[in-house]
């Protein structure tokens, strides 16, 4: 049972266009959303998150948006850049309490030249 | 840097075997939590602490125990490790501030294990 899921296995884009990787959830008790990113041998890096009382955040080139109608969040990284390539992971928790994050299977992005 | 350490970041034991890994922290943060890694998965909580002494299960927790006897150091233990428990498994923290929106967790480097 994935609570939390990412449909697209990898996505490839070419450099300056943009990135939209989705991510979609089942449970209505997570109200706290975080994208990281993933390079191979390192672990995990926090890139961005979101709260349920807001539908978008935004820092520099990588916005999330949140749609809690359809339990769906997603990450726009624009212009992408070649060193955006990596591995990109959701994850959500309840915003109260231990944190437990629930991660979807991750999405490979590769950006061509 | 949010100062965590894993070791070792590499080990290949054989089944049957004890293994433990260990997580160190330099800033006193509260929460801190062990993951795997799998392929097909994502990352899965195995074990979570919220204090010295004080650990929780998370989704995967058979075969392994924690301890917390030092707010800096938390240990995963494999009392009899198994082919199934090959992975790369992760340490994180929580950084902790009085806005709940702002408390994301941090990554350690891993260790990738090797159960024969």
């Amino acid at each position: 049972d994935q609570q939390v899921k990412q449909n697209s296995p990898s996505l490839s884009v070419q450099e300056g266009r943009i990135s939209i990787l989705n991510c979609d959830y089942t449970n209505s008790m997570f109200d706290y959303f975080l994208w990281y990113k993933k390079y191979p041998a390192e672990g995990p890096t926090f890139l961005i998150s979101i709260s349920s009382i807001k539908d978008k955040n935004e820092d520099g080139r990588f916005t999330v948006f949140l749609n809690k109608s359809a339990k769906h969040l997603s990450l726009h990284i624009v212009p992408s850049q070649p060193g955006d390539s990596a591995v990109y992971f959701c994850a959500a928790s309840a915003i109260q309490g231990a944190q437990k994050l629930v991660f979807g299977q991750g999405t490979r992005l590769t950006i061509n030249p | 840097d949010a100062g965590i350490t894993q070791s070792p970041r590499h080990k290949v034991t054989e089944t049957g075997t004890p293994v433990t890994l260990r997580c160190h922290q330099t800033e006193n943060h509260r929460y801190m939590y062990w993951y795997r890694q799998d392929p097909g998965h994502g990352l899965r909580l195995i074990h979570y602490s919220y204090g010295v002494k004080d650990t929780d299960k998370g989704e995967v927790s058979d075969g392994y125990s924690v301890s917390r006897s030092k707010t800096e150091d938390f240990l995963l233990t494999l009392e009899s490790a198994t082919s199934s428990q090959t992975s790369v498994y992760f340490c994180a923290i929580r950084a902790t501030s009085g806005d709940p929106h702002n408390n994301e967790q941090f990554f350690g480097p891993g260790t990738r294990l090797t159960v024969l």
